[in-house]
C-alpha cells in the first residue's frame, strides 16, 4: 500500500508570504496525485489534480508540481482565507483504492 | 453544479449497523464512481469504498468484511452500511464523487456519526 507522508505537520506563515507544502509517496504514483484544502466544519475542497492541474475556480496563486514520489503544493502569496489544513491523495492500482496524507496545517504566524 | 447530501441516523449503538445514504441533486448518478470517506475526530481522511453506477464495488481492505455500498440509480442515491460498529467507527462520514481520474471533485457536507450506547 502506498503511504503518503506530508511535511511539515504545521507551517506558520504570515499573509502575503509564500507557502511550500510537501507530499512524499512511499512508491511512485506517476502524476496521479491530488491536493485538497479543508477548513473547520467543512468538506475537503479539490485544489489540484494530476499533480499540477488546477481544479475549476481555484485561484492561480495555488500551484502543484512533482511526479513519481515527490510532490509540492505552492501558494504564492497567502490570503487570510488560505489558512487551513491541506491533504494530498493518491489512487493506487494495487491494492485498489485511495489514500490520503495526514495533512499539513497552515496557520497564521 | 453537482450537490451531495448525506442522510441517516447520527447515533448508532455498538455492535449495530451504521447506515447512511447520499442523495445526489443537480446531476445524474449514472457514470462516475461514488465513494464514502470518513474522518475520525482530529484525524485524517480514510477512504471506505466506492460503487460504480453499474453496481460494481471496491472496498478498503481494512474495512471490507464490514462494508456494503450500493447504488439506486432510479432514486439517484447511493448508500453505505457498516456492520458491527465500535467507538472507533465514530467519525464524520463524507460521500464524494470520483470522476474516473483518481480524485474527488464533489463532496457532501459530511455527517457526524457517533457510536455510543
Amino acid at each position: 500500500e502506498v503511504v503518503l507522508t506530508q511535511s511539515p505537520a504545521t507551517l506558520s506563515l504570515s499573509p502575503g508570504e509564500r507557502a511550500t507544502l510537501s507530499c512524499r509517496a512511499s512508491q511512485s504514483v506517476g502524476s496521479d496525485l491530488a491536493w485538497y484544502q479543508q477548513k473547520p466544519g467543512q468538506a475537503p475542497r479539490l485544489l489540484i489534480y494530476d499533480a499540477s492541474k488546477r481544479a475549476a475556480g481555484i485561484p492561480a496563486t495555488f500551484s502543484g508540481s512533482g511526479s513519481g514520489t515527490d510532490f509540492t503544493l505552492t501558494i504564492s502569496s497567502l490570503e487570510p482565507e488560505d489558512f487551513a489544513i491541506y491533504y494530498c491523495q493518491q489512487r493506487s492500482n494495487w491494492p485498489p483504492g485511495y489514500t490520503f496524507g495526514l495533512g499539513t496545517k497552515l496557520e497564521i504566524k | 453544479q453537482v450537490q451531495l447530501q448525506e442522510s441517516g441516523p447520527r447515533l448508532v449503538k455498538p455492535s449495530e449497523t451504521l447506515s447512511l445514504t447520499c442523495i445526489l441533486s443537480r446531476g445524474s448518478i449514472s457514470s462516475y464512481y461514488w465513494s464514502w470517506i470518513r474522518q475520525s475526530p482530529g484525524k485524517g481522511l480514510e477512504w471506505i469504498g466506492y460503487v460504480y453506477y453499474t453496481g460494481t464495488t471496491n472496498y478498503n481492505r481494512s474495512l471490507k468484511s464490514r462494508v456494503t455500498i450500493s447504488v439506486d440509480t432510479s432514486k439517484n442515491h447511493f448508500s453505505l452500511r457498516l456492520s458491527s460498529v465500535t467507538a472507533a467507527d465514530t467519525a464524520v462520514y463524507f460521500c464524494a464523487r470520483e470522476n474516473g481520474g483518481g480524485f474527488f471533485d464533489y463532496w457532501g457536507q459530511g455527517a457526524l456519526v457517533t457510536v455510543s450506547s
